[in-house]
C-alpha cells in the first residue's frame, strides 16, 4: 500500500520562476493538506483540499500561492515568482474521507525541498 | 500565546531511561491529539494519536491526555539511540488541519 507520494523531492528555482509541487495521496484518501516548514521553524498549515474543492486556505499566503486537487491526478501547489523566503520544505499529508464520529489521521509524504537561488 | 506549546529542549536521556515529552494547547475545543516524530531532513512520522482523557499505550510509547488541564504528554520507555529525533505535538479542533508545536529535540545517549 503506497504511502503519500510527493515530487520532486528537491527543487531549485531562481528568483522569479515558478515552482510546481505535486502530491498523490495514499490509496483510499480523498483529503489533502499542504504544510510548510521554514528552516529552523515548525510546521505551518497552508491549505486543505478535497477533490475539485478548496476547503480551507486560511494558511496560504494571499499572493503568488495557489493549490488545486483536480478530479484526476495529483494535488498541485503552485508558487509563482518565487522569492528566497519561499525556500522551505513543503509537506503534503492525506487522510481518508471523514465519517461521523471518526477523526482523520494525517499521514505525511516525504516532502519537497524548495531552494530559491 | 502560542496555540500549541512544547519545551524546545534539547532533552537528553541515557539509553534505557524514560523520556517524557510535554505539550499544552490553548484551544479548549481541540478534539484530536497526535505525536509525530521527525528525523532531521525527513518528514513527520505518526507515532500516536489520542482522543480521550487518560492513557494510551503502544509498545514503548504511552500518550497521556488531560483535557481539563489542556495537556498532552508522550512517554518513551526504554529509550534507544534510534529514538533521537524531534517530537512534534499536533492538535486538531473543528478545523481539520493540524496545529503543531515547535517540537522537542530528544537525544538518547548510548
Amino acid at each position: 500500500n503506497a504511502g503519500v507520494m510527493q515530487n520532486p523531492r528537491h527543487l531549485v528555482r531562481r528568483r522569479g520562476q515558478e515552482a510546481r509541487l505535486r502530491c498523490s495521496p495514499m490509496k483510499g484518501h480523498s483529503h489533502v493538506y499542504w504544510y510548510r516548514q521554514l528552516p529552523e521553524e515548525g510546521l505551518k498549515f497552508m491549505v486543505y483540499l478535497q477533490k475539485e474543492n478548496i476547503i480551507d486556505e486560511s494558511g496560504m499566503p494571499k499572493e503568488r500561492f495557489s493549490a488545486e486537487f483536480p478530479k484526476e491526478g495529483p494535488s498541485i501547489l503552485r508558487i509563482q515568482q518565487v522569492v528566497r523566503g519561499d525556500s522551505a520544505a513543503y509537506f503534503c499529508a492525506s487522510s481518508r474521507r471523514r465519517e461521523a464520529g471518526l477523526t482523520d489521521t494525517q499521514y505525511f509524504g516525504p516532502g519537497t525541498r524548495l531552494t530559491v537561488l | 500565546q502560542k496555540e500549541v506549546e512544547q519545551n524546545s529542549g534539547p532533552l537528553s536521556v541515557p539509553e534505557g531511561a524514560i523520556a517524557s515529552l510535554n505539550c499544552t494547547y490553548s484551544d479548549r475545543v481541540s478534539q484530536s491529539f497526535f505525536w509525530y516524530r521527525q528525523y532531521s531532513g525527513k518528514s513527520p512520522e505518526l507515532i500516536m494519536s489520542i482522543y480521550s482523557n487518560g492513557d494510551k499505550e503502544d509498545g514503548r510509547f504511552t500518550a497521556q491526555l488531560n483535557k481539563a488541564s489542556q495537556y498532552v504528554s508522550l512517554l518513551i520507555r526504554d529509550s534507544q539511540p534510534s529514538d533521537s529525533a524531534t517530537y512534534l505535538c499536533a492538535v486538531t479542533g473543528s478545523a481539520r488541519q493540524l496545529t503543531f508545536g515547535s517540537g522537542t529535540q530528544l537525544t538518547v545517549l548510548p
